[in-house]
């Protein structure tokens, strides 16, 4: 059975920094580009970033570009999202999720399979 | 920035047919994926590559695309189906999701 579990968030004050991981098991998880997407509590969704399955090709997001940094480490199943400057707006649930196999055909851009989220919480 | 439609809420009977449109002037030229939310879970895929149903997926739940409108169809809604849904695609730079709609089956 396949499992995705993010780890990581928490209550930060604006401006600080925040890592969340994601641990992947169940598949060959460097045959799959992965994702991370968020959603305010309530509201609804929006992607952030994604990576490649060999690294290969990283994108982000207009709302999160500068201030956000994917990464990956195909010997732990892990991705990683590293975020910093955050603003009261960044506040929602992280959500981390497999994409298809490739990031560079329109074929390859959907979310198969997703963790149950962490909450990230920017507050004073 | 790119965006697409869907309407805020369905509403059907048990048994009937919902539609699940969702509207952006790219649709045409790319894939439009569906995803399945009920309360305190996270999404879950119901259709990718605009008509595809991953395993796992009744199949009653279906996916077409026409023009510049794609519509997310479920046949003989059942009260488990009350969720939101949200369709998704990628517009060659940026990945871009409806507001989502909530479907009712009473």
């Amino acid at each position: 059975e396949v499992e995705v579990v993010e780890s990581g968030g928490g209550l930060v004050q604006p401006g600080r920094s925040l890592r969340l991981s994601c641990v992947v098991s169940g598949l060959t998880f460097s045959d799959y580009a992965m994702h991370w997407v968020r959603q305010v509590p309530g509201k609804g969704l929006e992607w952030v970033s994604g990576i490649g399955s060999k690294n290969d090709h990283i994108a982000y997001a207009e709302s999160v570009k500068g201030r956000v940094t994917i990464s990956r480490d195909n010997a732990k199943n892990s991705i990683f999202l590293q975020m910093n400057s955050l603003r009261l707006e960044d506040t929602a649930f992280y959500y981390c999720a497999r994409g298809g196999q490739l990031m560079l055909l329109a074929a390859d851009w959907y979310f198969a399979l997703w963790g149950r989220g962490a909450l990230v919480t920017v507050s004073s | 920035s790119y965006e697409v439609t869907q309407p805020p809420s369905v509403s059907v009977s048990p048994g009937q047919t919902a539609s699940i449109t969702c509207s952006g002037d790219r649709l045409g030229d790319t894939y439009t994926c569906w995803y399945q939310q009920k309360p305190g879970q996270s999404p879950i895929l119901v259709i990718y590559q605009s008509t595809r149903r991953p395993s796992g997926i009744p199949e009653r739940f279906s996916g077409s695309s026409a023009g510049n409108t794609a519509t997310l169809t479920i046949s003989g809604a059942q009260t488990l189906d009350e969720a939101d849904y949200y369709c998704q695609a990628w517009d060659g730079s940026s990945v871009v999701f409806g507001g989502g709609t909530r479907l009712n089956v009473l």
